[in-house]
């Protein structure tokens, strides 16, 4: 079936730290891949995408690429600020054609930013 | 820009009541889909709709059920409440003509059950 792993938090970094979250998935064929975050309280915000392999997906200031090669979509940033913290979810759609299929998330990662 | 909007946002309800969430698709979106976020979980797919018909199943329980009625609103009806039902309920939905890569969540339903 289709999973996805991403590292475990909480991650705490320094304002304007370098920030790399890993995801990593297994699925047949070609997924869609997505990042969402979710502030407390809040329901899941889309944050970038990529349907296709190389792509690269980027908003915000973050940044992803779709590695079929290694069957990942790091999320990454270059200097995080303290409104970056929340939990992140790598999240991936299965290629059936249909449109209609059920996302797969990641377990989440709490990212915390330290002024 | 217009949301997904859902009710209620918070609903108490006791073992064994049943319980009904709305949701409220972004205007001319064509696709819902319903997810379950236990706490400090991930969320996880119930089911999702394509034109008032199920599209895809994931792991909805047999005592929930849902439908898509014709102006594209949904209502995911969940009967025999168990506590193990407290969770956090989206909703999203996605225009299939667009590819339905994009699904937009909304608030969600906080569902307490005592």
């Amino acid at each position: 079936g289709n999973s996805v792993t991403q590292m475990e938090g909480p991650v705490t970094l320094s304002e304007e730290a370098f920030l790399t979250i890993n995801c990593t998935y297994t699925a047949t064929g070609y997924p869609s891949l997505f990042w969402y975050v979710q502030y407390p309280g809040e329901g899941l915000q889309l944050l970038l995408k990529a349907t296709k392999a190389d792509d690269k997906g980027s908003n915000k200031g973050f940044e992803a690429t779709y590695r079929k090669e290694t069957t990942s979509f790091h999320l990454e940033k270059g200097s995080v600020q303290v409104s970056d913290s929340a939990v992140y979810f790598c999240a991936l759609r299965p290629y059936s054609g249909g449109g209609a299929d059920g996302l797969t998330f990641g377990k989440g990662t709490h990212l915390i930013i330290q002024p | 820009a217009a949301g997904v909007i859902q009710s209620p946002r918070h609903l108490i309800k006791e073992k064994r009541e049943t319980a009904t969430l709305k949701c409220y698709p972004i205007p001319r979106h064509d696709t819902v889909y319903w997810y379950q976020q236990g706490p400090g979980q991930d969320p996880q797919f119930l089911i999702s709709f394509y034109e008032k018909m199920q599209s895809d199943k994931g792991s909805i329980p047999d005592r929930f059920s849902a439908q898509q009625f014709s102006d594209y609103h949904s209502e995911l009806n969940m009967s025999s409440l168990e506590l193990g039902d407290s969770a956090l309920y989206f909703c999203a939905s996605s225009l299939k003509i667009a590819g339905g890569y994009e699904q937009y969540f909304g608030p969600g339903t906080r569902l307490t059950v005592t």
